[in-house]
């Protein structure tokens, strides 16, 4: 199994500044690598897939980058609905499909 | 627009089997998708369960796989979970989401991309 390791478990920045939340696989996943966000009371949302394109809907302030086990998601000038917490997902050697145990984006 | 509402009891006592149907709407379970099922115990992170396709194929994670049951009812357009011997640690918000397919260089990926509400079992006497 793939085990996914996101850094840092929690982040605080304020509205408009840049936030770079990593993630690291334990195994190369190529790149098929999802991130997600998920709001308190909600379901997660695909935010980004295959590394870097951005799903339907999605702002360009959210970008992502990397290959084989090092993948980061950049949002480049947060606004107050960015804040939540933030899950990688690989789908590269499934099953199991497996998650990281989520970043939490706070407001400072 | 497809849309994903799960449905069964909340609370269900240890050593009991845990049942929830998710309901699809706004397109066909018999799509080439994979339907699936997702759990997050409360303040946790999100696990995967398995997920199931219209012919009956299914995935299971390991860590479940002999406990979980998944099913599809074409003519009414949903999937089914079932969780046998269920304790304390299952409970958690189950979610059924839709695997949806992107298509690189390389051929067909795929990821989560559309989701029910989600609903909370909790087991306990």
């Amino acid at each position: 199994e793939i085990v996914l390791t996101q850094s840092p478990a929690t982040l605080s920045l304020s509205p408009g500044e840049r936030a770079t939340l990593s993630c690291r696989a334990s195994q190369s996943v190529s790149s098929y690598l999802a991130w997600y966000q998920q709001k308190p009371g909600q379901a997660p949302r695909l935010l980004i897939y295959d590394a870097s394109n951005r799903a339907t809907g999605i702002p360009a302030r959210f970008s992502g980058s990397g290959s084989g086990t090092d993948f980061t998601l950049t949002i480049s000038s947060l606004e107050p609905e960015d804040f939540a917490v933030y899950y990688c997902q690989q789908r590269s050697n499934w099953p199991p499909n497996t998650f990281g145990q989520g970043t939490r984006l706070e407001i400072k | 627009q497809v849309q994903l509402q799960e449905s069964g009891p909340g609370l269900v006592k240890p050593s009991g089997t845990l049942s929830l149907t998710c309901a699809v709407s706004g397109g066909s379970i018999s799509s080439s998708n994979w339907w699936s099922w997702v759990r997050q115990p409360p303040g946790k992170g999100l696990e995967w369960i398995g997920e199931i396709y219209h012919s009956g194929s299914t995935n299971y994670n390991p860590s479940l796989k002999s406990r979980v049951t998944i099913s599809v009812d074409k003519s009414k357009n949903q999937f089914s979970l079932k969780l046998s011997s269920v304790t304390a640690a299952d409970t958690a918000v189950y979610y059924c989401a839709r695997v949806g397919i992107y298509y690189d260089s390389s051929g067909p990926t795929y990821y989560f991309d559309y989701w029910g509400q989600g609903t909370l079992v909790t087991v306990s006497s």
